[in-house]
């Protein structure tokens, strides 16, 4: 089973709002990264966040990490209609060795002009 | 600089035949990993190649086979298609074999009639 789950699967809000999706995952881990994905087409990397570190900001991205919860938020500020797009989380399942992620079914944005 | 880039964008194939995708990493990156993503889901890792040698599998049949190239291009081969192998598939490249980041390039999206 997937490691990473996503929660909404969908959300839709008005252009200017903030869109929050939150990532749950089962085991320990090194890293949690967050994509995303435009129509089925190739995904994006947004940003990652390592086990040791709490919150990070990327522009208008906030990403929190609690590894006592396994769980992770993705928050999107001052949201455009160009930010709609499926938005997943990745894990690495906490071996080091391999550069494989887990991600879950992603959270389906949608951004209303 | 020129991102991961996969040929061809797009194939149609009856069951049982076999396909050959193609991916060229980001110059530079040593590590190339597969990914599949079936409508609706999240992708699921199938092979990682770092320096040619394969690095880790995921959970798929023998069916599926890829190898590395000296230039670190890579294929990925899929044997006796069956209707359930219709999917996205996803080529990701970085630098390090190790756990982090990856560029995804923009996928082949295989339809198995």
């Amino acid at each position: 089973s997937q490691q990473g789950e996503e929660d909404p699967q969908a959300l839709s809000i008005q252009e200017g709002e903030n869109a929050t999706m939150n990532c749950s995952y089962k085991t320990s881990i090194n890293n949690l990264q967050w994509y995303r994905q435009n129509s089925g087409r190739g995904l994006v990397h947004l940003i990652l966040i390592r086990s040791n570190e709490r919150e990070k900001h990327s522009g208008r991205l906030r990403v929190t990490l609690d590894t006592s919860k396994k769980s992770s938020s993705l928050l999107i500020t001052a949201s455009r209609a160009a930010d709609t797009a499926s938005y997943f989380c990745a894990t690495d399942a906490g071996d080091y060795n391999f550069n494989k992620f887990y991600f879950g079914s992603g959270t389906k944005l949608n951004v209303k002009p | 600089d020129a991102g991961v880039t996969q040929s061809p964008t797009h194939l149609i194939k009856t069951r049982g035949q076999h396909v050959t995708l193609r991916c060229s990493p980001i110059s530079g990156h040593k590590s190339v990993s597969w990914y599949q993503q079936v409508l609706g889901q999240g992708p699921q890792f199938i092979f990682q190649y770092y320096e040619k040698e394969e690095r880790g599998r995921g959970n798929f049949p023998d069916r599926f086979s890829a190898r590395q190239f000296p230039n670190y291009s890579s294929e990925l081969n899929v044997n006796a298609l069956l209707l359930g192998d219709s999917a996205l598939y996803l080529c990701a490249s970085s630098f390090q074999a190790e756990a982090g980041f990856s560029h995804f390039g923009p996928g082949t999206r295989l339809t198995v009639t």
